[in-house]
């Protein structure tokens, strides 16, 4: 079963418009960490953001905030006010405490595409 | 800070070829990671290092993928011999410690004709 699920395979906003990107997971672990990548039409990946399974406050950093809900198993993602540079495929991912807290599990992704 | 530094940054050979791709980690960072990223599987983890150490093979498809870290600056993956399906973008990856972000380097894209 997958472990990380990004049910939005593509969306596309119009700039200036707020886009919630979803994440579904799935672990019986109760310590875990939850991660955002994103990867620019550049190909490189891009840290965002790391939650760990005992932190359910959300963070909010500039545009990006992050809503943590362990009862529904979701890490969502939301971006405000999106602008083109946001366009991007977003990664969330998964890692277990019981498998060494190192294997990180991806989800397929969403490519977010922001028009101008 | 210098990132994670791959090279090549693009590799194109002929099947049956040896391939070597090479990473430098973050300076300081305990844990190197190397990840295969395609249409078909996405980004699946192949190997892990600890201190130079193989933690985790268990992702490398078949004997003909293997990877060394000789040192804490220094990584290779090497493919003997290569296959048209081994054509992918190979990630390498740093981190500080376990469960810490993991850093990526910008990626070789690897085209086995």
């Amino acid at each position: 079963a997958q472990k990380v699920t990004q049910a939005q395979t593509e969306i596309s906003v119009v700039e200036k418009e707020d886009v919630t990107l979803d994440c579904v997971y799935e672990t019986r672990d109760t310590t875990y960490y939850l991660f955002w990548y994103k990867q620019p039409p550049s190909g490189e990946l891009v840290f965002l953001i790391r939650r760990n399974s005992f932190d359910e406050q959300n963070e909010i950093s500039g545009r990006y905030s992050w809503n943590f809900q362990k009862s529904t198993s979701s890490f969502n993602f939301t971006i405000t006010a999106s602008q083109v540079v946001d366009s991007a495929v977003y990664f969330c991912a998964l890692s277990e405490e019981s498998t060494g807290a190192n294997n990180l599990f991806f989800g397929t992704g969403t490519r977010l595409t922001v028009i101008p | 800070d210098a990132g994670v530094i791959q090279s090549p940054r693009h590799e194109v050979t002929e099947m049956g070829q040896e391939v070597t791709l090479r990473c430098k980690p973050i300076s300081g960072h305990d844990y190197l990671f190397w990840y295969r990223q395609t249409m078909m599987r996405g980004l699946e983890l192949l190997i892990y290092f600890n201190n130079n150490v193989p933690i985790d093979d268990s992702g490398m498809p078949e004997d003909r993928f293997s990877a060394k870290m000789p040192n804490a600056s220094f990584s290779t993956l090497k493919i003997q011999p290569s296959e048209p399906r081994d054509s992918a973008v190979y990630f390498c990856a740093s981190s500080l410690m376990g469960n810490q972000p993991q850093h990526f380097g910008d990626g070789t894209r690897l085209s086995i004709l």
